[in-house]
C-alpha cells in the first residue's frame, strides 16, 4: 500500500512568489493534516481537514496560507506570496480517523530567497 | 494549553548500548495519548511507541520501552541494544483525548541521537 505522497520534495522560489504543495494521502484516510516544522523544531499543526471540510485551521495564517481538499482527497497548500521567514519543511500526514495513528509523508522543503 | 519539552538537543550511544531519551509535558487534562516518533534524514516520520494515559503499564515494542510518570507528567523512551539505523531526530508528541483538538499532535523539540560504531 501507498504512503502519503507529497510534492514537490525540494522548492525554491524568490520572496513574494507564489507556491504550492501537493498531497496525497493513503487510500481510505478521511483525514488530512498540515504540518510546518521549521529549522530545529518539533512540526506544528497548520490545519486539519475531515473529509472536505476543515474542522482546525486556527493555526493557519490565512493572510498569506490557502489550503484546499477538493472531493475529500488531495490536498493542496498554497503561500502567496511567500516570505524569508516561511523557509521550512511542509509535513502532510493522513489517518483513518482523528484518534487513529497519523502516517506522515515526506516533506516538502522550501526555501525562500 | 498543552506543551512538551525536550531537554536533550542531542544525545549520543554507542552501537549494541543502551540510552534514555526525556519528555516532559504539561497538561490539565486527565484523558490523552503520549508518543515517540522517529525522523530520520529522509525527514519521514515514523511512529515508534504510545502509550494511553489511562494504561499504567509502560508501552514496549521491541527493543523500544517507555517509563510512563503520569503524576509527575514524564515520558522517557528507553532504546536498547542501540543499531546504527537508530540514528535519527526523536520527537516526544502529546494527543488529547478529548475537546475540539482532538487527534491534534503536539510535538517537542526534538532530540538528535547519533549512534557510535
Amino acid at each position: 500500500e501507498a504512503g502519503v505522497v507529497q510534492s514537490p520534495r525540494y522548492k525554491i522560489i524568490e520572496k513574494k512568489q507564489p507556491v504550492a504543495f501537493w498531497c496525497n494521502p493513503i487510500s481510505g484516510h478521511n483525514t488530512l493534516y498540515w504540518y510546518l516544522q521549521n529549522l530545529g523544531q518539533g512540526p506544528e499543526l497548520l490545519i486539519r481537514y475531515e473529509n472536505e471540510e476543515a474542522v482546525d485551521d486556527s493555526q493557519l495564517p490565512k493572510d498569506r496560507f490557502s489550503a484546499e481538499r477538493l472531493k475529500g482527497v488531495d490536498s493542496t497548500l498554497k503561500i502567496q506570496p511567500a516570505e524569508l521567514g516561511d523557509s521550512a519543511v511542509y509535513l502532510c500526514a493522513s489517518s483513518l480517523g482523528r484518534l487513529r495513528e497519523q502516517f506522515f509523508g515526506p516533506g516538502t522543503r522550501l526555501t525562500v530567497l | 494549553a498543552q506543551t512538551v519539552t525536550q531537554s536533550q538537543p542531542e544525545m549520543s550511544v554507542q552501537e549494541a548500548e543502551t540510552v534514555t531519551l526525556s519528555c516532559t509535558y504539561d497538561t490539565s487534562e486527565s484523558d490523552y495519548y503520549l508518543f515517540w516518533y522517529k525522523q530520520p534524514p529522509s525527514r519521514q516520520m515514523i511512529l515508534v511507541i504510545r502509550q494511553e494515559a489511562y494504561k499504567q503499564q509502560n508501552a514496549t515494542e521491541n527493543r523500544f520501552s517507555v517509563n510512563f510518570q503520569k503524576a509527575a507528567k514524564s515520558f522517557s523512551l528507553k532504546i536498547s541494544d542501540s543499531q546504527l539505523g537508530d540514528a535519527a531526530m526523536y520527537f516526544c508528541a502529546y494527543r488529547s483525548a478529548s475537546g475540539g483538538s482532538q487527534g491534534n499532535l503536539i510535538f517537542g523539540k526534538g532530540t538528535k541521537l547519533s549512534v557510535k560504531p
